[in-house]
């Protein structure tokens, strides 16, 4: 059983809607929590992150974290086509030394117009 | 613009050829790594340096090996390709107390025939 589990979908809805992604994790050590967009073709880029549980929300997205259910997900409001992208989600350890972060295998998203 | 670059984005290998991958930064980041991504694995990493002269292993180091003589570079050698390392790899910096703030390259898309 992997670490971190996404759905990988691939996901496709139309602009305007809210997308929500999801990913549940099994090793409850885990205190911080990323979301990270790819592109085609390029590198994985940091979108949000948020420490141990609760919600946080920048512009469109919002991500939460429920430590409980060992469950995180991201919602994407009035999602538009350049939203379309690979959204990875990554966790680590409080205290690791060297800044390991365990991803989860992507959920691609297609936002069409 | 300042970021993490690598060389070179695209290489095709024959079985047992070898090859090293070049990764630099010029946003004077003590750690680095290299991830590879495969469909539906995600991001694993390979090895990672915390500092100039120093490496170690990640989760997936066999067949590769990595050499941080300066500070703003960090290489990946493959000494005899294999097809099971087709991959995408990706390098990425970070400073050490920096939560999620990796910055990672556009990436190197290898193929071993």
């Amino acid at each position: 059983q992997k670490e971190v589990e996404q759905d990988p979908g691939p996901l496709s809805v139309p602009e305007g809607a809210i997308v929500s992604l999801n990913c549940t994790y099994s090793n409850s050590a885990f205190q911080y929590f990323m979301w990270y967009r790819q592109y085609s073709r390029k590198g994985p880029e940091l979108l949000m992150y948020t420490y141990s549980s609760g919600n946080k929300e920048d512009g469109r997205f919002t991500a939460q974290v429920d430590k409980s259910s060992k469950y995180i997900s991201l919602f994407i409001r009035d999602s538009q086509p350049s939203d379309s992208a690979t959204y990875l989600c990554a966790m680590r350890l409080q205290g690791t030394s060297y800044g390991k972060l365990t991803f989860g295998q992507g959920t691609i998203l297609t936002v069409h117009p | 613009n300042a970021g993490v670059t690598q060389t070179p984005k695209f290489r095709v290998l024959k079985t047992g050829q070898s090859m090293t991958l070049l990764c630099a930064q010029d946003m004077n980041h003590e750690y680095m790594y290299w991830y590879r991504q495969d469909p539906g694995m995600g991001l694993r990493l390979i090895h990672y340096s915390v500092g100039e002269g120093t490496t170690a292993k990640g989760e997936v180091p066999d067949g590769y090996n990595v050499s941080r003589l300066k500070k703003q570079n960090f290489l990946l050698g493959l000494e005899s390709a294999a097809p099971s390392q087709t991959s995408v790899y990706f390098c990425a910096s970070s400073y050490p107390a920096r939560i999620g703030g990796y910055t990672f390259g556009s990436g190197t898309r290898l193929t071993v025939v």
